[in-house]
């Protein structure tokens, strides 16, 4: 079954601490991408990538950073994790050659940094 | 530039009452919009969209949408709220240069009374 996955959903952890957010797609898409929400708020892209070697920054400036070298998979890494990381991090892909641009999400990571 | 505003931050309705939830969008373009659902604790789901196609959108579970160009309008509506219609609602256009990425509004929750 064609499906995007993220791990963990819940995440709490202190200050400091590395953590690596996994997000992977069984659908092939080509374009994968990384949002933060906060709660109520609206989604802002924070990472895009293309393909295999390629990774963009968003319209949100972050502190993360996320890596690319399989089709299927695209985790997202905060060195230094700090409270204000504090947010729900959603992870989408979607084919590259529509117009369409349908993105499909996977379920999230609600990330808490104390 | 892309950008959707969401007029409703909340909207409540009686169950087997009709729907409105209002969306007004700029673009640079001929602009690709949707409307995505999340219900709590899940992804991001898409209802609909539209692509310069027929202006009236039929999506899942009921709802459609009327693309008007005159009013740069795209409000989601459905005949009559069922209490699982209960979730935030995301208008969203997409970004119709290279990069097609998508700029979500700030969110509409929908509450359903009983």
């Amino acid at each position: 079954e064609a499906d995007i996955y993220q791990t963990p959903r819940y995440l709490v952890i202190g200050t400091g601490k590395k953590i690596t957010l996994e997000c992977s797609q069984t659908m092939g898409h080509d374009k994968m991408y990384w949002y933060q929400q906060d709660p109520g708020m609206e989604l802002h892209l924070i990472h895009y990538s293309y393909g295999v070697n390629s990774t963009e920054k968003g319209d949100l400036s972050s502190e993360s950073t996320v890596s690319r070298i399989r089709t299927e998979h695209f985790p997202l890494t905060l060195e230094s994790a700090r409270p204000s990381h504090t947010s729900q991090y959603l992870c989408a892909s979607s084919e590259w050659d529509t117009i369409y641009n349908e993105q499909f999400f996977g379920p999230g990571t609600r990330l808490t940094v104390l | 530039a892309q950008s959707v505003t969401q007029l409703d931050s909340h909207v409540s309705v009686s169950e087997g009452t009709p729907v409105l939830l209002r969306c007004n969008y700029s673009s640079s373009y001929s602009p690709s919009l949707f409307w995505y659902v999340q219900h709590p604790n899940k992804g991001l789901q898409l209802l609909l969209k539209y692509t310069s196609a027929a202006t009236l959108v039929k999506g899942i579970n009921g709802f459609e949408a009327e693309f008007k160009k005159s009013e740069t309008s795209f409000h989601l509506t459905k005949p009559s709220a069922h209490m699982s219609d209960a979730a935030e609602y995301f208008c969203v256009v997409s970004d119709q240069t290279g990069a097609n990425n998508l700029f979500f509004g700030t969110g509409t929750r929908l509450t359903v009374i009983p």
